[in-house]
């Protein structure tokens, strides 16, 4: 299976403040990777699909980027509403495999 | 607009069986483009992927369930469904049931159950 590491695990930040989240992939992936939303109580929200694209209907302060094994989303300008956990998944290989998921905190 | 709901006992006792089943609506389980999943999340924990299917009946699963999972379809009902063998208390999450975009992502969710084995 394809491990997927998060980093950092948690991370305290203010509204306005631009906010990185990395993702590392035990092996190359190409650009098969997916980042998710999931608000307490929610189920995960799709934001960012083969690494870069943005899903419809979500912000532009939401982007990614990477390839290979190394992958980041990157906030923009933290608004309100983006505090949540956000978790990678891999797409390019079964069984499908998640980050252990990052904890973005009102600072 | 597409809409999977979950349904199935929240509660279930060890060694038993679980069985949820996720009803489509809004659109057609029988199209080309899509695969239908299931992934599940314990308490406080991150996300697992438990498998897909497509409406022809073709399944993968995550080997991690040691066979005792099975996904279904019935595209009569639009509808697809996951049993679990032999439960145990590591089983106790929130399932969720979603549409598995181009075999990749998942870009339409449940809203998920919360299923308890005790």
């Amino acid at each position: 299976d394809i491990q997927m590491t998060q980093s950092p695990s948690s991370v305290s930040a203010s509204v306005g403040d631009r906010v990185t989240i990395t993702c590392r992939a035990s092996q190359g992936i190409s650009s098969w990777l997916a980042w998710y939303q999931q608000k307490s109580g929610k189920a995960p929200k799709l934001l960012i699909y083969a690494a870069s694209s943005l899903q419809s209907g979500v912000p532009s302060r939401f982007s990614g980027s990477g390839s290979g094994t190394e992958f980041t989303l990157t906030i923009s300008s933290l608004q309100p509403e983006d505090f949540a956990t956000y978790y990678c998944q891999q797409a390019d290989s079964f069984p499908l495999t998640f980050g252990g998921g990052t904890n973005v905190e009102i600072k | 607009q597409l809409q999977l709901q979950e349904s199935g006992p929240g509660l279930v006792k060890p060694s038993e069986t679980l069985s949820l089943t996720c009803t489509v609506s809004g659109g057609s389980i029988s199209s080309n483009n899509f695969y239908w999943g299931w992934i599940r999340q314990p308490p406080g924990k991150g996300l697992e992927w438990i498998g897909r299917i497509f409406y022809s009946g073709r399944t993968y699963y995550n080997p991690s369930l040691k066979s005792r999972g099975t996904i279904s379809v019935d595209t009569s009902k639009n509808q697809f469904s996951l049993t679990l063998k032999y439960v145990t208390a590591a089983d106790t999450a929130v399932y969720y049931c979603a549409r598995l975009h181009g075999d990749r992502w998942y870009d339409v969710w449940g809203q998920g159950t919360t299923v308890t084995v005790s």
